[in-house]
């Protein structure tokens, strides 16, 4: 099992593109979600999937959007970007949508928005 | 507002003593509480977490001390080993709507020195 993966790993933008990270899992899990973290930010949840067919606004929810596409994929879309967007994205995704099943994370997209 | 903190952004110690990782939380409403660690290059993987209606959760090497009076929680790792070098994050659930929403610290980075 792959567990979480997200594509793609890096990524240069100018201001103003748009770009849609993808993240995948092959867990069978229900709850899927997206963090960015930040320098002495922590993470912070942009949007969540509690299960197939629904999204919820995070924390900082603006200037993204959300598709969950099916059970296994889940992703995120720029679609102005702005130099504040330069952060490192974390997708996440946990068997139920409770607080009590652990989040298990993909590897991270490292954006940089010039 | 910060609802979760972690002050010390690092933390060094010799191979063999005690790690302490503290973590402070402003929210009342908080009262599920997580660790992870966090490699470079790689996503967050959970550690242990505790309930509000426990004082103290061990599982091997690691354990997490709960003080609701306080709004702190502290992170124990007995002996330190250089694999646990990492960055630690606390993260905090409150109960309205048993979502999986999770509020991070801002991490605190531990090396272990051989």
């Amino acid at each position: 099992n792959a567990g979480v993966t997200q594509t793609p790993k890096f990524q240069v933008l100018k201001t103003g593109q748009s770009m849609t990270l993808q993240c995948a899992q092959d867990m069978n899990h229900n709850s899927m979600y997206w963090y960015r973290q930040d320098p002495g930010m922590g993470l912070r949840l942009i949007y969540y999937s509690a299960s197939e067919g629904t999204t919820d606004k995070g924390e900082v929810p603006n200037g993204y959007n959300v598709s969950r596409l099916n059970k296994r994929e889940f992703s995120l879309r720029l679609e102005s970007a702005a130099p504040s967007q330069t952060s490192v994205y974390f997708c996440a995704s946990s068997e139920g949508g409770t607080r009590w099943d652990t989040q298990y994370f993909g590897p991270g997209t490292r954006l940089t928005v010039l | 507002d910060q609802q979760v903190k972690q002050n010390s952004p690092s933390l060094s110690v010799q191979e063999g003593r005690i790690s302490i990782l503290n973590c402070d939380y402003t929210n009342s409403m908080f009262d599920y509480f997580l660790w992870y660690k966090k490699y470079p290059a790689e996503g967050p993987t959970f550690l242990i977490s505790i309930s509000s209606i426990k004082d103290k959760n061990e599982d091997g090497r690691f354990t997490v001390f709960l003080n609701k009076s306080a709004k702190h929680l502290s992170l124990h790792i007995v002996p330190s080993q250089p694999g646990d070098s990492a960055v630690y994050f606390c993260a905090a659930s409150a109960f309205s709507g048993n979502t999986g929403k999770l509020i991070f610290g801002q991490g605190t980075t531990l090396q272990v020195k051989p």
